[in-house]
């Protein structure tokens, strides 16, 4: 079954608006954390936000914030004050707490900003 | 600059080869993971080495193997290439292993496979 899903392959923005990014998650562990990556066209991996399932508060970071829902299992990503710079694509990724920490990722989203 | 350097950046060779990819994680990293991304495949760990020793493996295939040497740096290595091989392989490291240790990957190596 699939880890993560992320059901829009792409979205189109307006400059300086905010766009959101769905993320739901599969999990029976009650210790894991959900990472959002953004993916520019010239293919390194950036990290951007982190939350833990335990965390009270949403996760912020700049312009960049995580509405989680841990009862419907979302992790959706709100990117606000849209620039040119954001097009890329967003991978959200979850690690699970289970001895071995590697990511796994969902098919990502393409987002495109436009003036 | 994530502080993670990974070589080549570009690899083009044929069908039957052997390459090998190299990574040097962030300075105090321990933990370094591997990943490759494919359109078909996505984006999937292929291993992990924390301090030296393998510490977790995933969708790594026989003809593929990695090392993390004693200076931290770590290889993958890629024997019997197929066409299906051709892919961007990550490198990250983390400070630790753990929940909320971000990973901090690096530019990636771009394998074709001709």
């Amino acid at each position: 079954a699939q880890k993560i899903t992320q059901t829009q392959p792409g979205m189109f923005v307006q400059e300086k608006e905010a766009v959101t990014l769905d993320c739901t998650y599969d999990t029976s562990d009650p210790s894991y954390g959900l990472f959002w990556y953004k993916q520019p066209s010239s293919g390194e991996m950036i990290f951007l936000i982190y939350q833990g399932s335990y965390d009270q508060q949403n996760a912020t970071e700049g312009r960049y914030s995580l509405n989680f829902q841990k009862a419907r299992k979302s992790a959706n990503l709100v990117i606000s004050a849209s620039q040119l710079g954001d097009s890329a694509m967003y991978f959200c990724a979850m690690r699970e707490g289970q001895g071995d920490y590697k990511l796994s990722f969902g098919a990502g989203t393409t987002v495109t900003v436009r003036a | 600059d994530s502080g993670v350097t990974q070589t080549p950046k570009h690899l083009i060779t044929a069908t039957g080869q052997r390459v090998t990819l190299r990574c040097s994680p962030r300075s105090g990293d321990l933990s370094v993971y591997w990943y490759q991304q494919s359109l078909d495949q996505g984006l999937q760990f292929l291993i992990q080495y924390y301090n030296g020793e393998e510490r977790a493996k995933g969708n790594i295939l026989e003809r593929f193997s990695a090392q993390q040497f004693p200076d931290l740096h770590s290889e993958l290595n890629l024997s019997s290439l197929e066409l299906g091989d051709s892919a961007l392989y990550f490198c990250a490291s983390s400070v630790r292993t753990g929940i909320a240790y971000e990973q901090y990957f690096g530019p990636g190596t771009r394998l074709t496979v001709t």
